[in-house]
Order: structure tokens, then C-alpha cells, then sequence
């Protein structure tokens, strides 16, 4: 299968900073890739969908300016949040479709567990 | 809008037993079904595919796809405590869609 990279693992930072959360796709080329916000014993929410050399796609309710997405090159998504307050303290994952063999598999990084005090 | 339900349990079986999973879709023209496992505090992995109906078995696992009645299903052989997690069912849309649409997740245990 296809391998996601996702770092770092586990943040914690003050209220106001901002935090890059890094995805790459290690042996495979992913123009699109999706970022997911976790809370604990909670469904996994899409917050965006990350477009290689086009802006992101953010799903409804999701503040297109606090959680900047970039996808610079075919390997690469970063989500930037700013501005981090303790009510964005969560699991955030990325994913990447591998259409290996036709069929389109999501992967996902390991995640990024964030603690904003 | 589409949707994938699934029961959010928990669903407790003793070690050994067969672990039953359903999961129902909205969208009658989807055409790729997958489970994910999720532990508690990590991200969750692929553990089976499935993309045409009837059974598709890997080892201790047997996806089973009934797209006319829009229903697809994990089964877990002799489950064991290590099995305990929570399963996701995530379904891609119509026309080769790589957008997937996944349940709330299932969680079992398997206890000793």
C-alpha cells in the first residue's frame, strides 16, 4: 500500500500562535488530499479538501481563513492553523487517495494531535 | 447529501466469537466500499476494500457488498482483544469518485 507522512505527531502551543501541520504522500503523487479534524470519541469531520496548485475546498462551517491549506507540489499539503485558541485543540489527520490499480484508497497520515493552551 | 450510517455500538463480543459490522449508504451509485480500523488515539487503516457484490475474505476478515439493497457488512472471525477498535465504513461516490463519505464508526470489544 501507500505510504502518508504526516508531522509533527503532537503539538502544543499558546493561544494566538499558529501551527503548520506538514502531508506528504512518500511513494506516490496525490494532486488532492483531505484534511480531517478529530474531537475525542468522535466521527471524523472533512474539513477541506486540498487541490495541488488550486485553492482549497472547505467544507461548510470551516473558516477558510483561520485553517490555511496550501498543496504547492504533487507530494506536498500543509494546513496552517492561526490564530490556534483551545477550542482548536484537536486530532487533526490528512489523507491521500491512491488510485493504485484503478481503485482510489484512501491513506491517511499517523495524525496530529494538537493542544492549544 | 450523502450518507453512510452506522451503529456507533459499542458492540461487545467474547473472544473467539464471529464480530458482525453493518453499515447502510444513501448514494445508490457508489461503486467503492471500504473499512477502516481506528484505535483509540490513532488515525485509521485500510482493512478491507471491496467494489463488486457478494464476499471478499482476507484472512480473519469477510466484507460482504449488496448494492441493491445498499448495504455493506465486516465480519471478524475468532475476534480477539487485539481486534477491539472502532471500525469505519467509508464509501466512494458515483462515477469513479475518490471523495469518500465515512460512518460514524462502530466500536467493538472483544472481551476475554
Amino acid at each position: 500500500g501507500a505510504v502518508v507522512s504526516q508531522h509533527p505527531s503532537w503539538v502544543i502551543c499558546k493561544s494566538g500562535t499558529s501551527v503548520k501541520i506538514e502531508c506528504r504522500s512518500l511513494d506516490f503523487q496525490a494532486t488532492t488530499m483531505f484534511w480531517y479534524r478529530q474531537f475525542p470519541k468522535q466521527s471524523l469531520m472533512l474539513m477541506a479538501t486540498s487541490n495541488e496548485g488550486s485553492k482549497a475546498t472547505y467544507e461548510q462551517g470551516v473558516e477558510k481563513d483561520k485553517f490555511l491549506i496550501n498543496h504547492a507540489s504533487l507530494t506536498l499539503s500543509t494546513l496552517t492553523v492561526t490564530s490556534a485558541h483551545p477550542e482548536d485543540s484537536s486530532f487533526y489527520i490528512c489523507s491521500a487517495p491512491w488510485a493504485g490499480g484503478s481503485k482510489n484508497i484512501q491513506y491517511f497520515g499517523a495524525g496530529t494531535r494538537l493542544s492549544v493552551l | 447529501q450523502k450518507e453512510v450510517e452506522q451503529n456507533s455500538g459499542p458492540l461487545s463480543v467474547p473472544e473467539g466469537a464471529i464480530a458482525s459490522l453493518n453499515c447502510t449508504y444513501s448514494d445508490r451509485g457508489s461503486q467503492s466500499f471500504f473499512w477502516y480500523r481506528q484505535y483509540s488515539g490513532k488515525s485509521p487503516e485500510l482493512i478491507m476494500s471491496i467494489y463488486s457484490n457478494g464476499d471478499k475474505e482476507d484472512g480473519r476478515f469477510t466484507a460482504q457488498l449488496n448494492k441493491a439493497s445498499q448495504y455493506v457488512s465486516l465480519l471478524i472471525r475468532d475476534s480477539q482483544p487485539s481486534d477491539s477498535a472502532t471500525y469505519l465504513c467509508a464509501v466512494n461516490g458515483a462515477g469513479g469518485s475518490y471523495i469518500p463519505t465515512f460512518g460514524r464508526g462502530t466500536s467493538l470489544i472483544v472481551h476475554p
